[in-house]
């Protein structure tokens, strides 16, 4: 079944402990890309990957990175997690950049105490 | 700088009447436009699209209307049924940096 999974679906984590949530697709998609979804602020992108060893600032990268060494993994990693990080957050890959849909995973709801 | 804007949170709308969710750009390189439908606790999925070079996209139910003059798209959905319910985001695109989403608004479908 073509799929993007991410891990783990919830994270309850402490303040400057780093993490990492991983997202893989099986769809050999070159694009993928990493969105954050809060209330009354919709999806913003944190960070994409036009493809392996190429990765760009989307409209909220801060204090997030990424790594895209393989074409099917592209994980997000928290370095010093903080309370304004707590949100839900998606994985999306695609065939390519222009005119496709995304395929987006189940979301990973992280909340950071 | 808000480039994708859905004005409206929330819509409710009867079931067997027509739904319609609008949607506005700001950004004149945006060339290609998507609607993705999202449930709770799932990610969103994909809808419809429609490039700058067409003006109407049909699927089944849901048609996708753009006017690129006024920056606007609507996606109508026809006849609207209870499994409608849920977020629809609306997306639009044009360069190398990936989709730049809308803030989503609320479709609720009333018995």
């Amino acid at each position: 079944e073509a799929q993007v999974t991410q891990n783990p679906r919830y994270l309850i984590t402490v303040t400057g402990k780093k993490l990492t949530v991983t997202c893989s697709q099986n769809m050999n998609h070159e694009y993928m890309s990493w969105y954050r979804q809060d209330p009354g602020l919709g999806l913003r992108q944190i960070y994409y990957s036009m493809n392996v060893e190429v990765t760009d600032k989307g409209d909220v990268p801060e204090g997030y990175k990424v790594s895209r060494k393989e074409k099917r993994n592209f994980p997000l990693i928290l370095e010093s997690p903080s309370p304004n990080q707590t949100s839900l957050y998606f994985c999306a890959s695609s065939l390519g950049v222009m005119g496709y849909g995304y395929t987006f995973g189940s979301g990973t709801r992280l909340t950071v105490v | 700088d808000q480039q994708v804007k859905q004005n409206s949170p929330s819509l409710s709308v009867q079931e067997g009447r027509i739904s319609i969710l609008n949607c506005d750009y700001t950004n004149s390189m945006f060339d290609y436009f998507l609607w993705y439908k999202k449930y709770p606790a799932e990610g969103p999925t994909f809808l419809i699209s429609i490039s700058s070079i067409k003006d109407k996209n049909e699927d089944g139910r849901f048609t996708v209307f753009l006017n690129k003059s006024a920056k606007h798209l609507s996606l109508h959905i026809v006849p609207s049924q209870p499994g409608d319910s849920a977020v629809y985001f609306c997306a639009a695109g044009g360069g190398a940096d990936g989709l730049t989403f809308g803030k989503g608004t609320h479709l609720i479908i009333q018995p």
